[in-house]
């Protein structure tokens, strides 16, 4: 069964602050992985989509880097800004198309 | 339409009721999915449709969920006599050629 973790489950930086957001799975045997934006009371954003064949993707700011041998992804947020305050959620396939979420980490960048 | 939409935005219904969440999905997407989310927690699956099947709906958390896409477009999921625990986020999603899923903004449900 595969499962999602990420970490930290909450980060403050101070504006400007280059940062990395973590996630594992438990896996390897995926096609694709996700990263979302979540905002309070708001649906996903999709932010970018790394296929198994990719080692990273970029999408202005953001990076994110998948390691399928090691479980691990990361994203990479580059001089961070107060809107850039959310929760970012990582996922990935689960068996029969359906996605398999972490918690999330949720982010504040303070002005 | 140019996103998913999910109608209503709100719904607050007494325990007991039965609710209908819509979703309407990207033109030509024919994967569609129900998730819900807790607060604090990452969304959850619930049930997948390809085109008017659906394809799983391993997720669903009991018998009065049901989830339908009868012209393999727009889909409803209705939730007989509701419980205070199925207070949560409903979200809709679809999935585009490339496997990339794209979110509704949710149903905000509360059962009071």
């Amino acid at each position: 069964k595969q499962e999602v973790t990420q970490i930290p489950a909450a980060l403050s930086v101070p504006e400007g602050e280059n940062l990395v957001l973590n996630c594992s799975f438990t896996d390897s045997a995926i096609y694709n992985l996700q990263w979302f934006r979540q905002d309070p009371g708001k649906g996903l954003t999709s932010l970018l989509l790394i296929q198994s064949s990719q080692r990273e993707q970029t999408s202005g700011r953001l990076n994110a880097s998948l390691d399928k041998s090691s479980g691990r992804s990361t994203l990479y947020i580059a001089a961070s800004q107060p809107g850039d305050s959310a929760t970012y959620l990582c996922a990935v396939p689960g068996g029969s198309e359906k996605l398999v979420f972490g918690k999330g980490t949720k982010l504040t960048v303070n002005p | 339409g140019a996103g998913v939409s999910q109608t209503p935005s709100n719904k607050v219904t007494e325990k007991g009721k039965y609710v209908e969440l819509r979703c309407d999905p990207i033109s030509g997407h024919t994967a569609l999915y129900w998730y819900r989310q807790s607060l604090g927690q990452g969304p959850e699956f619930l049930i997948y449709f390809q085109g008017t099947g659906a394809a799983d709906d391993s997720g669903l958390p009991n018998d009065r969920f049901f989830a339908v896409r009868p012209e393999g477009s727009v889909s409803t999921l209705k939730i007989q006599r509701t419980e205070r625990g199925d207070s949560a986020v409903y979200l809709c999603a679809t999935r585009s050629p490339n496997t990339e899923a794209f979110f509704g903004q949710g149903t905000r449900l509360t059962v009071v």
